[in-house]
């Protein structure tokens, strides 16, 4: 079935520099991912829509210059989270959707990746 | 808030109890979505019901909507120790792009 792998799943960074996650769709197309953080015993937030070949869409609150997002391919969309601090400490994850009337606009998860900021 | 709220917050059940979380959200949907979540583990998509749906029923989960009050409830029938997660609704909105939308989740513990 349809799989969505993010890399990395854990991360440990210094205060200041910048870690890059993937997600990649392997083995369909998705022309939008979507990117949620999770603060420890909190929910998801949807921080914003990976759409290919164009600009993400953010949602309110989210800093677009600190969390960069690029979907290049219809396979993989890339968040940058630039000078990371202690606080961007979080758990990333992203979804992508395999559209079409066969499968019903089925939404698919990564595993996750843990940023820890130091 | 772009969340929904969900309650009870947390649960605290012994086995072989049901367990019913319920889920509100805030505007038109295509679908709702319960998701199961371990704790510092990836999430685990149990069920969907679509707008036009107001029951399903998957093993020991049965799932209701009801559109005209934006609400929702999972039933966990003979729970288990197993079933000790948080628990989150979700819906995806009118124009399903594939955005989803959280409940804040309940956390369910099933004593032995």
């Amino acid at each position: 079935g349809a799989v969505v792998s993010q890399h990395p799943s854990w991360v440990i960074c210094k205060s200041g520099t910048s870690v890059k996650i993937e997600c990649r769709s392997l083995d369909f197309q998705a022309t939008t991912m979507f990117w949620y953080r999770q603060f420890p015993k909190q929910s998801l937030m949807l921080m914003a829509t990976s759409n290919e070949g164009s600009k993400a869409t953010y949602e309110q609150g989210v800093e677009k210059d600190k969390f960069l997002i690029n979907h290049a391919s219809l396979t993989l969309s890339t968040l940058t989270v630039t000078s990371a601090h202690p606080e961007d400490s979080s758990f990333y994850i992203c979804s992508a959707t395999q559209t079409g009337a066969a499968y019903g606009n089925t939404i698919y998860f990564g595993e996750g990746s843990w940023l820890t900021v130091v | 808030s772009q969340q929904g709220e969900e309650d009870p917050q947390a649960l605290s059940i012994q086995e072989g109890e049901n367990a019913t979380m319920n889920c509100s959200y805030k505007t038109s949907i295509n679908n709702l979505q319960w998701y199961r979540q371990n704790s510092g583990r990836g999430l685990v998509h149990l069920i969907l019901i679509r707008s036009n749906e107001r029951e399903k029923h998957s093993g020991r989960l049965r799932v209701t909507l009801d559109t005209s009050k934006k609400s929702s409830s999972l039933l966990i029938t003979a729970s288990r120790a197993a079933d000790t997660a948080s628990y989150f609704c979700a819906t995806v909105p009118s124009s399903n792009t594939g955005k989803l939308i959280f409940g804040q989740g309940t956390t369910l513990q099933v004593k032995p």
